[in-house]
């Protein structure tokens, strides 16, 4: 069964350390997204990126985030200077088609950011 | 973005039926229903979705209110590795935005 893979699957990084956080989509996926969730909370949209720009974006995703697909295969959360609050388990998820039409998402194992 | 309501917990019995509501009285029209879980350390996971029929599939059966404003989740027969959060999510397929939005969600305990 295809999957969306995510690496690392644990990141410790000091503050104002800047991360980058991978996934490899399913190959024949057309939107990317990413999520978080902080322990304990809800699952949180951050953004969501087709046709190599970003379509959608949350409040949380702000100037200290970019997301990049580098290449065919990658697509990828940068956060620029890491603060206390970044850490979490972060999803990366794929969809052939648009998540809210007639189709599944599947989403990666995740990352978790640790940030000390 | 229509709301959804959901019990925030449930306990069920090992190989029996769950049925896990979800209402949505302010459902559009064009609002399809989702439901994803999130098993324990995982991501979320895909369940199942449908418009206005029930649906079925290998995981469960989303059966559909005929006014939409409720719908429900069976799980024919519960096994351990069900205990998960189900999350019940609405999204119009007018929007130009794709992404889905997730509650809080109903968390299923499974007992031996």
């Amino acid at each position: 069964e295809p999957e969306v893979t995510q690496t690392p699957s644990h990141q410790v990084t000091q503050m104002g350390q800047e991360v980058i956080l991978r996934c490899v989509p399913i190959s024949n996926h057309l939107y990317f997204y990413w999520y978080r969730q902080i322990l304990g909370q809800k699952v949180e949209f951050l953004v969501s990126f087709y046709n190599n720009e970003i379509s959608e974006k949350s409040e949380i995703f702000d100037d200290q985030f970019s997301v990049e697909r580098p290449d065919g295969s990658n697509f990828t959360l940068k956060i620029r200077s890491t603060k206390l609050e970044d850490s979490a388990m972060y999803f990366c998820a794929s969809s052939a088609d648009r998540m809210i039409m007639n189709t599944e998402a599947f989403f990666g194992q995740g990352t978790r950011l640790t940030v000390v | 973005d229509a709301k959804t309501t959901q019990p925030n917990s449930m306990e069920s019995n090992e190989e029996e039926p769950v049925h896990l509501p979800c209402n949505h009285s302010t459902i559009s029209g064009t609002d399809y229903i989702h439901w994803y879980r999130q098993l324990p350390s995982q991501g979320p996971e895909y369940v199942i979705h449908g418009l206005t029929s029930n649906v079925n599939n290998r995981m469960a059966s989303l059966a559909i209110a005929e006014d939409r404003k409720s719908s429900t989740l069976i799980l024919h027969r519960a096994t351990l590795r069900d205990a998960a959060v189900y999350y019940c999510i609405l999204r119009d397929v007018r929007g130009s935005q794709g992404n889905l939005i997730f509650g809080k969600g109903t968390k299923l305990s499974v007992k031996p």
